[in-house]
């Protein structure tokens, strides 16, 4: 089966310095990631999504996400943290393996951007 | 705001209880997935539905059903409630069935049984 996972249960980096929240992957076939954040009491916010093509995926809000294949890693980046950042991002796998049309999300990264 | 609707927002039952959660899509999707969310458990899919149809099954429970109506708003109910759950539950839709699509996510029914 398709999985996700984060490794950090939480990420604190200072206002203005870059940011990577890890996500790494195991599919069977081609992999369809995607990238969504939680604000508090809010649902999830589209971010960014890698289907084929370029191995750097830029979405909104001024991140980014790096595909790498040989690592298996699909990292959420961005070049400078704001303090509105803070959320809980979460990578999620599309699962094709038994054709289940289902996402299936990691565990989630808690952001604290501290100013 | 995503376009998604979910009421109610705030849901208190008792244990054994049934309760309906509601989600309106996005005007012209026509794929709505339910999940739930809990501290143990961290989000998980129930199920998805496509144009009335359902497409996939998750970890649902068989206390829990679902079902997407014409108008291609959806329900979800849940009969003989237990403690464990308590959670948030989203609801989310998307254009197409394929999981190509990103979702838009619901603000979620915050259900509390007691």
């Amino acid at each position: 089966a398709q999985s996700v996972a984060q490794p950090e249960d939480q990420v604190n980096v200072a206002e203005g310095n870059p940011l990577t929240v890890k996500c790494t992957y195991s599919v069977s076939g081609n992999p369809y990631l995607f990238w969504y954040v939680q604000y508090p009491n809010r649902g999830l916010q589209f971010l960014l999504k890698y289907i084929t093509g370029d191995n750097l995926v830029k979405g909104s809000y001024g991140f980014e996400a790096e595909f790498n294949k040989s690592q298996t890693s699909f990292h959420l980046k961005k070049p400078s943290a704001l303090v509105s950042d803070s959320a809980l991002y979460f990578c999620a796998v599309r699962d094709m393996h038994t054709g289940f049309q289902k996402l299936v999300f990691g565990t989630g990264t808690r952001l604290l951007v501290s100013p | 705001d995503s376009g998604v609707t979910q009421t109610p927002k705030h849901l208190i039952t008792a244990t054994g209880q049934r309760v309906t959660l509601r989600c309106s899509p996005r005007s012209g999707d026509l794929s709505v997935y339910w999940y739930q969310q809990s501290l143990d458990q961290g989000l998980q899919f129930l199920i998805q539905y496509y144009n009335g149809e359902e497409r996939a099954k998750g970890n649902i429970l068989e206390r829990f059903s679902a079902q997407q109506f014409p108008d291609l708003h959806s329900e979800l109910n849940l009969s003989s409630l237990e403690l464990g759950d308590s959670a948030l539950y989203f609801c989310a839709s998307s254009s197409s069935g394929s999981g190509y699509n990103e979702q838009f996510f619901g603000p979620g029914t915050r259900l509390t049984v007691l």
